[in-house]
């Protein structure tokens, strides 16, 4: 059974760095690409980057470039997604998600439980 | 604003069948795939249509997918409650070089 495990929730204070694990099991980690989408309070599902874990690839959307970074840990078939310079706008259950098929697919066929991250003074 | 446009709600009473749209682009809808995701509250979302119109396992056949040129259309039919969620519409975009998602469609069962 294919399981996308992610790490708890925070609370971090704005200026911060928080960073999400996503443990996976139950197939072969560097097949897949594993994305993270964001989605505040009330609001939609906000795509904010990929890492391909077999060579450590990442794309990173316009809106979190510079604030965003996505690794993949082969050794322990974990993905990380780090967001700096937290602001109260990042309030949000941050999901990661495995992406079916190449690079311009958006078949996520698989998500993690979601972790949520609370920016606040 | 979202890339991808949807309605906010839509609503339908038992056993109706309702369409929820999907409107893009050439860059996106108009030259990839379109996927479906189903959002019950609280929880993760979940795939529900992949490549426009195919049905994962598990996924009823009261849930169908279309596209026509740069839009797409989630179709269910046979409304009951348990299908009272958020849905979303998906697709890569080449001008942007990464996946894009509509705002979102509320369904109420009402």
């Amino acid at each position: 059974e294919v399981q996308l495990v992610q790490s708890g929730a925070e609370v971090k204070k704005p200026g911060s760095t928080v960073k999400i694990s996503c443990r996976v099991s139950g197939y072969n980690f560097i097949d897949y690409y594993m994305h993270w989408v964001q989605q505040a309070p009330g609001k939609g599902l906000e795509w904010m980057g990929l890492v391909d874990p077999k060579d450590g690839e990442t794309i990173y959307a316009e809106k979190f470039q510079g604030r965003v970074t996505i690794t993949a840990d082969t050794s322990t078939d974990t993905v990380y997604m780090d967001l700096s310079s937290l602001r109260s706008d990042d309030t949000a259950v941050y999901y990661c998600a495995r992406s079916h098929g190449g690079l311009g697919e958006c078949q996520f066929d698989n998500w993690g439980q979601g972790t949520l991250v609370i920016a606040s003074s | 604003q979202s890339v991808l446009t949807q309605p906010p709600s839509a609503s339908g009473t038992p056993g109706q069948r309702v369409t929820i749209s999907c409107s893009g682009s050439s860059s996106n809808i108009g030259s990839n795939f379109v996927y479906w995701y189903q959002q019950l509250p609280g929880t993760a979302p979940k795939l529900l249509i992949y490549t426009n119109n195919q049905r994962p396992s598990g996924v009823p056949d009261r849930f169908s997918g279309s596209k026509s040129g740069t839009s797409a259309s989630l179709a269910i039919s046979g409304l009951r409650s348990e299908d009272e969620a958020e849905y979303y519409c998906a697709a890569w975009d080449d001008s942007l070089r990464n996946p894009v998602f509509g705002g979102g469609t509320k369904l109420t069962v009402l």
